[in-house]
Formats: structure tokens, C-alpha cells, sequence
């Protein structure tokens, strides 16, 4: 079964400054998708950015970017001039491949607390 | 567009009673979820339906049913509500083709506690 696993239960950075979460996976696929979700006090799960498995290039979204290492199957997540709406939890997130009906769930890592000092 | 919507937003019930939670996405999409969210914990899948008229048990499926009512909505049944089926409950859907394939993406979320 896949699992995630996200070591850092707690993270802070100050303001303006850069912070980078950790995130690893197993799995036995080698095509698959992985996501970074964040979700505010509203507990809105809000899609950060997402990476195709296949794809060598790493995912990039404005302030946000991953490191993808496929063979260490990890998947950090790196925020760039972090802004005091950055603070929430940020959950990381495993889907198998599309080809398989039967694998639709997406496996969640525990999350980690991002909190910005001002 | 409004996205994944979802009714209600908080509920109480007490142990025994009955209650369907809706979702309504409009996105076009196929592919439609059901997850759970306790504290300190990631989400776990309820149920999910990969296409209209069908729907499949995911990790957690005991004590919920679920109805795919066409292709905008899909919702959740708790039949005989328990103190452990207090949680916060998320819909999400999803597509297999286009630029964003595989991608989930959710409603705000219900509060539900059972006393």
C-alpha cells in the first residue's frame, strides 16, 4: 500500500524569508501524481501545485516549487518570500496511476503547521 | 464557476439519527469523492464514484452510503450517526483527461459532531 509521510510536524520562517517541507512516499508504481494541498484555518484544501511522475522537470507555481527526487521518493515543497497568508497546514498527497480504476483515492502524509513570523 | 459545493456546513446530531450530506460540483467533471478529516490526520476516502451511476467503498466506508444522483452530484448518507463518525467531511471531484487530470478538488467542507 502507498503511504506518505511527513516528518515535520511544525515549521516556522520568518517573513519574506524561505521555507522548504519535507515529504516522502513509497510506492511500487512508476507512474503516478503527486500534490501539495494547503489548508488554511478555514480548513478549505486549497491545491498548491502538483507534479506528474514522468515528468523530470520540477513543478513550479509563482512563490512555490517542489524538488522532486523519484528515485528517494521525495517530494519536498519550497516557498519562496513566504507572506504572512503562507501560514496553514500543508498536506502532501499521493495518486496512483490514471490507468487503474480501481486506484482513485488520493493518500494523504499527517500535514505540517506552517506558521509565518511577522 | 462555483466549484465543489457542499451543504451543510456544520451539523449536530445525536446518536441514532439519520442525515445525507449534498455535494454538487460544476466543473464538468466525472470523477466524485467523499473524504473524512480528523484531528491530527490526513484525509481518508469514504467513497468515491468514478462515472456517473457507479460508486465504489474507499478506506473508511462503514456506517455511510452513498448516491450518485447524476453527473453534477453526489452525496453522502449516515444511516445511524455515531460519536465516532464526528469529523469534518470534504467532497472533492476530479477528471482523467486534460491538462489537470488525476487532480482533486474540494468543497469547503461540513463540520458534523454526533453526540
Amino acid at each position: 500500500a502507498q503511504t506518505v509521510t511527513q516528518s515535520q510536524p511544525e515549521m516556522s520562517v520568518q517573513e519574506a524569508e524561505t521555507v522548504t517541507l519535507s515529504c516522502t512516499y513509497d510506492t511500487s508504481e512508476s507512474d503516478y501524481y503527486l500534490f501539495w494541498y494547503k489548508q488554511p484555518p478555514s480548513r478549505q484544501m486549497i491545491l498548491v501545485i502538483r507534479q506528474e511522475a514522468y515528468k523530470q522537470q520540477n513543478a513550479t507555481e509563482n512563490r512555490f516549487s517542489v524538488n522532486f527526487q523519484k528515485a528517494a521518493k521525495s517530494f519536498s515543497l519550497k516557498i519562496s518570500d513566504s507572506q504572512l497568508g503562507d501560514a496553514a497546514m500543508y498536506f502532501c498527497a499521493y495518486r496512483g496511476p490514471l490507468t487503474n480504476f480501481g486506484n482513485e483515492k488520493l493518500t494523504f502524509g499527517t500535514g505540517t503547521r506552517l506558521t509565518i513570523i511577522p | 464557476n462555483a466549484g465543489v459545493t457542499q451543504t451543510p456546513k456544520f451539523q449536530v446530531l445525536k446518536t441514532g439519527q439519520s442525515m445525507t450530506l449534498q455535494c454538487a460540483q460544476d466543473m464538468n467533471h466525472n470523477s466524485m469523492y467523499w473524504y473524512r478529516q480528523d484531528p491530527g490526520m490526513g484525509l481518508r476516502l469514504i467513497y468515491y464514484s468514478a462515472s456517473e451511476g457507479t460508486t465504489d467503498k474507499g478506506e473508511v466506508p462503514n456506517g455511510y452510503n452513498v448516491s450518485r444522483l447524476n453527473k453534477r452530484e453526489f452525496s453522502l448518507r449516515l444511516e445511524s450517526a455515531a460519536p465516532s463518525q464526528t469529523s469534518v467531511y470534504f467532497c472533492a471531484s476530479s477528471e482523467r483527461q486534460g491538462h489537470f487530470r488525476g487532480t482533486q478538488y474540494f468543497g469547503p467542507g461540513t463540520r458534523l459532531t454526533v453526540l
